[in-house]
């Protein structure tokens, strides 16, 4: 089973700033099977990007997905705040994990 | 309307049984794979259970495997998740979620969920 590590577990980010998300896999992705969801407080999490790429509809472009094999990123160009929240990676496939989750807070 | 609805949470002393629903509706249920999501207080997501649009393969976590079961009626358009021997760590809210594509043989992105419905077991 593919094991799922982000970093860092917390991020302190002032609104209007970047912020790089990184999760990284015990092995290598087969077809980029990878996703990652945000999590607001309360709430159910809420699907971002699958192919590790691909956005889903609506999703504002300052969220952007990227990598491959066993390095991903989800970057948030310029924090607008609604995007404090927590976000996971998750691998989908024969089996489905997730990693532990990296909060995003206010600076 | 997409929607997902689950139902059948509470509270349970170890050792008992829980059997979890989540009624869908606005979209061919039958062509979807589905799945059980849940997540410990203050902790992060784990993926429990998930059957195929067909019901013909499942997939559960080692942390339930042999305890909970998971099954869906297509007459009704409800997913199920029967949870038995429950222990303490099974506290936690379940989401029921939907596979993001249709007539997948395999695990996909989750793109609908629910809200959740709380387990707690407890003495």
């Amino acid at each position: 089973e593919i094991v799922l590590t982000q970093s860092p577990g917390t991020l302190s980010v002032s609104p209007g700033e970047r912020a790089t998300l990184s999760c990284r896999a015990s092995q290598s992705v087969s077809s980029n099977s990878l996703a990652w969801y945000q999590q607001r407080p309360g709430q159910a999490p809420r699907l971002l990007f699958y192919t590790a790429s691909t956005r889903t509809a609506g999703l504002p472009d300052r969220f952007s997905g990227s990598g491959s094999g066993t390095d991903f990123t989800l970057t948030i160009s310029r924090l607008e705040p609604e995007d404090f929240a927590v976000y996971y990676c998750q691998h989908y496939g024969s089996s489905k994990t997730f990693g532990q989750g990296t909060k995003v807070e206010i600076k | 309307q997409v929607d997902l609805v689950e139902s059948g949470g509470g509270v349970v002393q170890p050792g008992r049984s829980l059997r979890l629903s989540c009624a869908t509706s606005g979209f061919t249920f039958s062509t979807y794979g589905m799945n059980w999501v849940r997540q410990a207080p203050g902790k992060g997501l784990e993926s429990v259970a998930v059957i195929w649009y067909d019901g013909s393969d499942k997939y559960f976590a080692d942390s339930v495997k042999g305890r909970f079961t998971i099954s869906r009626d297509t007459s009704k358009n409800t997913l199920y998740l029967q949870m038995n021997s429950l222990r303490a760590e099974d506290t936690a809210v379940y989401y029921c979620a939907r596979d993001r594509e249709q007539w997948l043989r395999r695990g996909g992105p989750m793109d609908v969920w629910g809200q959740g419905t709380a387990v707690i077991v407890s003495s």
